[in-house]
């Protein structure tokens, strides 16, 4: 079965510094994909990066960069010169290639303070 | 192009009561899935649907709740018979394909129910 573990409930940083926010999953099949959403106060839920499992780079967008490290099994999001407006929840997801649910993990709150 | 619309955005009901959710995906996509997520937790998968064809309904609870994405019109997922249990967030994501191939499912800002 797969499975998404976050182990940290609550993070802190400094605005303008860096933050890595740790993933762990669990999956039999060889491909599948993997997710970092963010959950503002507001509820929405937005998309933020994604890496395939065959993907050779670490996938980036803007100030988030996906730390995909296939042989143990981690996919950390990494956010640069963190934003008061970073402070939310942030959930990892994944799915395998082939199915189409999004298996979460129970998330991360980053709170950021200047 | 207007994102994943969902309505209402607060729901309350008493126990026992129908509430009905609804979900309209974004302009081209013909994929929608269902999602809840209880209080200080991630969200759980709930249905996939696709237009009059319900795909995937291994997270769906076995009574009280239904979904539906007909030719027409809005997803919508029922929950008959509220109980307090079933307070939740509840999410409703599309694609324009399944995500067999990668790509994101775009969420809509969720409905929040509240049973009392």
């Amino acid at each position: 079965a797969q499975k998404i573990t976050q182990t940290q409930p609550g993070m802190f940083v400094q605005e303008k510094e860096a933050v890595t926010l740790d993933c762990t999953y669990d999956t039999s099949d060889p491909s599948y994909g993997l997710f970092w959403y963010k959950q503002p106060s507001s509820g929405e839920m937005i998309f933020l990066i994604y890496q395939g499992s065959y993907d050779q780079q670490n996938a980036t967008e803007g100030r988030y960069s996906l730390n995909f490290q296939k042989a143990r099994k981690s996919a950390n999001l990494v956010i640069s010169a963190s934003q008061l407006g970073d402070s939310a929840m942030y959930f990892c997801a994944m799915n395998n290639l082939g199915t189409d649910k999004l298996i979460f993990g129970t998330g991360t709150r980053l709170q950021v303070f200047p | 192009n207007a994102g994943v619309m969902q309505n209402p955005r607060h729901l309350v009901r008493r126990r026992g009561q129908e509430a009905r959710l609804r979900c309209s995906p974004m302009k081209g996509h013909s994929h929608v899935y269902w999602y809840r997520q209880l209080p200080e937790e991630g969200l759980k998968f709930m249905v996939y649907l696709q237009k009059e064809n319900i795909i995937d309904e291994s997270g769906m609870p076995k009574e009280r709740f239904s979904a539906e994405f007909p030719k027409e019109g809005p997803s919508i997922l029922r929950i008959q018979q509220v109980v307090r249990g079933d307070s939740a967030a509840y999410f409703c994501a599309s694609s324009p394909k399944g995500l067999a191939g990668a790509g994101e499912q775009y969420f809509g800002p969720g409905t929040r129910l509240t049973v009392t």
